[in-house]
C-alpha cells in the first residue's frame, strides 16, 4: 500500500517570490508520482508526473519537481509565482508495477497563497 | 475532444433522498474512475471500471452507494438514502489502457450537499 504526507496545508507567498510545496510518499514498491492543481469549483488538472529516469521533472505553468528516491520525496517548486498560481495542490502516488492498481492515493493538499 | 464531464454540478438533497450522478468521460477512454473529496481533504477512491466490468470498489463505497457503467461509456453513481456524511464532491475521471501510464483526465466534479 502506499500513502502521501503533504504537511503544509497552507503556503503563503509574495508575488514573484520563490516557492516550495512539500510531499513526502511511503511504499515497498516503485510508484509513479504526480502533481495536480484544483482551481475553485474545478476538477484537478495534472501538472507533472515523474514515471522514470530523469529526477527532475518539468510541468506546466513553470513548475518542476524532483524525485528523491532515498528521501521518498517529490517536492514542488517554482521559481517566480504569480497571483494566478493561487489554488490547491495536491501531490499524489500509484503502483509502478505489472498488476498495480489504477487507484491514485492523494495528499491533503497544499493550499498556495499569492499575495501582491 | 469536451474532456470529461460531470452532471449535475451541484446537487442539494435532504438526509434518506436518493441522487444519483453521471459522468462521461473522453469518448475514446475505457477507463473510468469515481473518487469523493471532503473539505480539507484530498480525493479518495471509491471505484474503478474498464469498459462495463467494475474491477475494484473501496471499502468506502458502502451498501447505499452503486455505480454503473453499462454500456461501457457513461457512468451513474448512486447513493441511496442519503447521510450528511455522504456531503462532499464527486469526482469523475477517464484514461485509456492503451496509454503508458493511463493518466487520469478528470472531470469538474459533482458538489453533493446533504441537509
Amino acid at each position: 500500500a502506499q500513502s502521501v504526507t503533504q504537511l503544509d496545508s497552507q503556503v503563503p507567498v509574495f508575488e514573484e517570490a520563490p516557492v516550495e510545496l512539500r510531499c513526502n510518499y511511503s511504499s515497498s514498491v516503485s510508484v509513479y508520482l504526480f502533481w495536480y492543481v484544483q482551481y475553485p469549483n474545478q476538477g484537478l488538472q495534472l501538472l507533472l508526473k515523474y514515471l522514470s529516469g530523469s529526477t527532475l521533472v518539468k510541468g506546466i505553468n513553470g513548475f518542476e519537481a524532483e524525485f528523491n528516491k532515498s528521501q521518498t520525496s517529490f517536492h514542488l517548486r517554482k521559481p517566480s509565482v504569480h497571483i494566478s498560481d493561487t489554488a490547491e495542490y495536491f501531490c499524489a502516488v500509484r503502483g509502478a508495477y505489472g498488476g498495480a492498481t489504477n487507484k491514485l492515493i492523494f495528499g491533503t493538499g497544499t493550499l498556495l497563497a499569492v499575495q501582491p | 475532444d469536451t474532456g470529461v464531464s460531470q452532471d449535475p454540478r451541484h446537487k442539494i438533497t435532504k438526509r434518506g433522498q436518493n441522487v444519483t450522478f453521471r459522468c462521461d468521460p473522453i469518448s475514446e477512454h475505457n477507463r473510468l474512475y469515481w473518487y469523493r473529496q471532503t473539505l480539507g481533504q484530498g480525493p479518495e477512491f471509491l471505484t474503478y471500471f474498464q469498459n462495463e466490468a467494475q474491477l475494484e470498489k473501496s471499502r468506502l463505497l458502502s451498501d447505499r452507494f452503486s455505480a454503473e457503467r453499462p454500456k461501457g461509456s457513461f457512468s451513474t453513481l448512486e447513493i441511496q438514502r442519503t447521510e450528511q456524511g455522504d456531503s462532499a464532491m464527486y469526482l469523475c475521471a477517464s484514461s485509456s489502457s492503451g496509454s503508458s501510464y493511463n493518466e487520469q483526465f478528470f472531470g469538474p466534479g459533482t458538489r453533493l450537499t446533504v441537509l
